[in-house]
């Protein structure tokens, strides 16, 4: 099993374009998360899902979209980029919510210019 | 904000037990202490959590007050490849069940 795949490893963007960060895993895993780290901090939780077809959002959408058509994809968009959304973003999914073990992502470094 | 509190960071000598403290004074009854750890800028990994009672594992320890009011993370024989940033969080208890994150631990390994 190959787990959660994250692409792009790295993007730079400019300010004002748009772009999709995708994620798929392999695990048949019901739950799925898009988490932010800036430098130094903790992860911020952008969006989830607890199965295909249901989305919420989590501490901090703004700027965000997600949609989950399949089980397996959980793509992240991002929407005229701006300089705060620099980071580096995990995806990442679980069997039982946050309840058990979350299987992360190896991340996806992006900078805004 | 994230409802725990850890050191900035701390040193250990390899061979030796790490132990990795948490304070989570506010925590609630039905809330969950789960530890993560991430190692340079990879995803996190999950290493353990528990409520009340002790747990062990094959990679940690987890030692829970019987308040509830901290914690310890113990690595037993801690390795080089255990130089990582170390998360301590406590699962809330709304709708959503979502961790909340802090900046962690960052623990290093010294030869």
């Amino acid at each position: 099993n190959a787990g959660v795949t994250q692409t792009p490893k790295f993007r730079i963007l400019k300010i004002g374009q748009s772009m999709t960060l995708q994620c798929t895993q392999d695990m048949n895993h019901n739950y799925m998360y898009w988490y932010r780290q800036d430098p130094g901090m903790g992860l911020k939780l952008i969006y989830y899902s607890v199965g295909a077809g249901i989305t919420d959002k989590g501490e901090v959408p703004n700027g965000y979209n997600v949609s989950r058509s399949t089980t397996e994809d959980f793509p992240l968009r991002l929407e005229l980029a701006a300089p705060s959304q620099t980071s580096v973003y995990f995806c990442a999914s679980s069997l039982w919510g946050s309840t058990g073990e979350l299987f992360f992502g190896e991340g996806s470094r992006l900078t805004v210019l | 904000d994230a409802k725990t509190t850890q050191p900035t960071s701390m040193d250990c000598a390899e061979g030796r037990a790490a132990n990795l403290p948490c304070n989570h004074s506010t925590i609630s009854g039905n809330e969950y202490v789960y530890w993560y750890r991430q190692i340079h800028s990879q995803g996190p990994q999950y290493i353990i959590h528990g409520l009340k009672n002790n747990e062990t594992n094959e990679m940690a320890s987890l030692i829970i007050t019987e308040d509830r009011k901290s914690s310890t993370l113990i690595l037993p024989h801690a390795t080089l490849r255990d130089t990582a940033v170390y998360y301590c969080i406590v699962r809330v208890q709304d709708s959503n069940y979502q961790l909340i994150w802090g900046a962690g631990t960052k623990l290093i390994i010294k030869p």
